[in-house]
């Protein structure tokens, strides 16, 4: 497809239990990244890409938040151990350059019972 | 700490008002995007303005940069209900040469009736 792609769009999963998110970004964008939605919130930075290598985990909320981006295109986002308040929107979003404009992905909506 | 305040947070008109949404902060942008999200899409992008008193349009959007790069603003005329959606600001800062990594406001979410 032409846009970002992500799946699972929706996912539920009981507390304590391992996630794994996944996004495609657009062909030949070298920059992605990763943002959380939730109620209230407004998005939240999480990580970003530039090739394989993340230089800012930054915005990660805690050690529980992992990625990785392999072969400069499909990116994991890992969530281990859920908790309650991890429940959001997670969107991606990629570009063609690093401060080229984000185009941003549907979303993979967790919920955490 | 909300860097980005949007106001309105909610917003109800009718079809053919027109409106104005705000999007303020105390610190300094080197760019400021505004997104349109519809439920279950990611936003979209619909301008980035760069400059102070920058003014951009499109369509019956208008949107304008402050002089001193803290706040925008944008003016929608005529509204449709095509027009319905949360409006999201998100500013940028400069970082050692890169202004990727983006702050947000709430949004302010429209609604349009016909």
């Amino acid at each position: 497809g032409a846009g970002v792609s992500q799946s699972p769009s929706n996912k539920v999963t009981e507390k304590g239990k391992d996630v794994e998110l996944r996004c495609d970004p657009i062909s030949g964008h070298t920059a992605l990244y990763w943002y959380r939605q939730s109620l209230g919130q407004g998005l939240e930075f999480l990580i970003y890409f530039q090739g394989n290598s993340a230089p800012d985990k930054s915005g990660l909320p805690s050690d529980r938040f992992s990625a990785e981006r392999t072969g400069g295109s499909v990116s994991t986002l890992t969530i281990q151990r859920t908790q309650q308040e991890d429940s959001a929107v997670y969107l991606c979003a990629s570009s063609w350059d690093l401060n080229q404009p984000q185009h941003f992905g549907d979303g993979t909506r967790l919920s955490i019972l | 700490t909300q860097l980005l305040e949007q106001s309105p947070q909610f917003l109800s008109i009718q079809e053919g008002e027109n409106l104005t949404v705000y999007c303020n902060s105390s610190s300094v942008f080197s760019s400021l995007q505004w997104y349109r999200q519809e439920p279950g899409e990611g936003p979209v992008l619909l301008v980035t303005v760069v400059t102070g008193g920058e003014v951009k349009k499109l369509k019956r959007l208008t949107f304008q940069f402050g002089d001193a790069r803290k706040d925008s603003s944008l003016h929608i005329t005529a509204a449709q209900p095509g027009d319905t959606g949360l409006y999201l600001c998100a500013g940028a800062k400069n970082s050692g040469g890169s202004n990727y990594k983006l702050t947000f406001g709430k949004g302010t979410l429209l609604t349009v009736n016909p």
